[in-house]
């Protein structure tokens, strides 16, 4: 049965700092990983998805690592706003289940 | 491309009543999936359906809850006889149709929030 768990549960950084998010799981056999944002009361929006035969995935100031034999992620926010404020969610997925970790909330003040 | 739906996005629900949730996919997307974030926990998996197929239900309550995906119409997630702790966030996501064996991103909706009193 996967596990996830995302560290650290909760962080607040002042706006401008870059960050790492760290995801750690515990079945290597994933066909892919995805990192998603939840904003209070509202869905998942995608960030990115790495396919297991990457490595790296690059979307604007994001940039998730995939480790897959050690069974690790990492999200890189760089030069994090105000607005990137949200709870962060890594998921690896089986043939057709993402299983999520419990997330890292996180605070960025102006 | 409108993203998915969901609906209702809020639902209450007195113990014993009936819940039915509803879900549109992605225009496209033929996969439809159902979680449930209850408070103060993760998003689990319940349920993986293409049309008129339920093809992964291993997270699925045995009873009261049941779901499908017709051939015409929304995915609709049913869960009979309500009880208290049925409140959670039901969350639906789509993908397109796989190919090649690969793995397709999903896209998810905004959620129907139930509340049971």
């Amino acid at each position: 049965k996967q596990e996830v768990t995302q560290i650290p549960a909760a962080l607040s950084v002042p706006e401008g700092e870059n960050l790492v998010l760290n995801c750690s799981f515990t079945d290597s056999a994933i066909y892919n990983l995805q990192w998603f944002r939840q904003d209070p009361g509202k869905g998942l929006t995608s960030l990115l998805l790495i396919q297991s035969s990457q490595r790296e995935q690059t979307s604007g100031r994001l940039n998730a690592s995939l480790d897959k034999s050690s069974g690790r992620s990492t999200l890189y926010i760089a030069a994090s706003q105000p607005g990137d404020s949200a709870t962060y969610l890594c998921a690896p997925s089986g043939y057709s289940t993402l299983t999520f970790g419990k997330g890292t909330m996180l605070l960025v003040s102006p | 491309n409108a993203g998915v739906m969901q609906n209702p996005r809020h639902l209450v629900r007195r113990r014993g009543q009936e819940a039915r949730l509803r879900c549109s996919p992605m225009k496209g997307h033929s996969h439809v999936y159902w979680y449930r974030q209850l408070p103060e926990e993760g998003l689990k998996f319940m349920v993986y359906l293409q049309k008129e197929n339920i093809i992964d239900e291993s997270g699925m309550p045995k009873e009261r809850f049941s779901a499908e995906f017709p051939k015409e119409g929304p995915s609709i997630l049913r869960i009979q006889q309500v009880v208290r702790g049925d409140s959670a966030a039901y969350f639906c996501a789509s993908s397109p149709p796989t190919s090649g064996g690969t793995y397709n991103e999903q896209f998810f909706g905004p959620g129907t929030r139930l509340t049971v009193l």
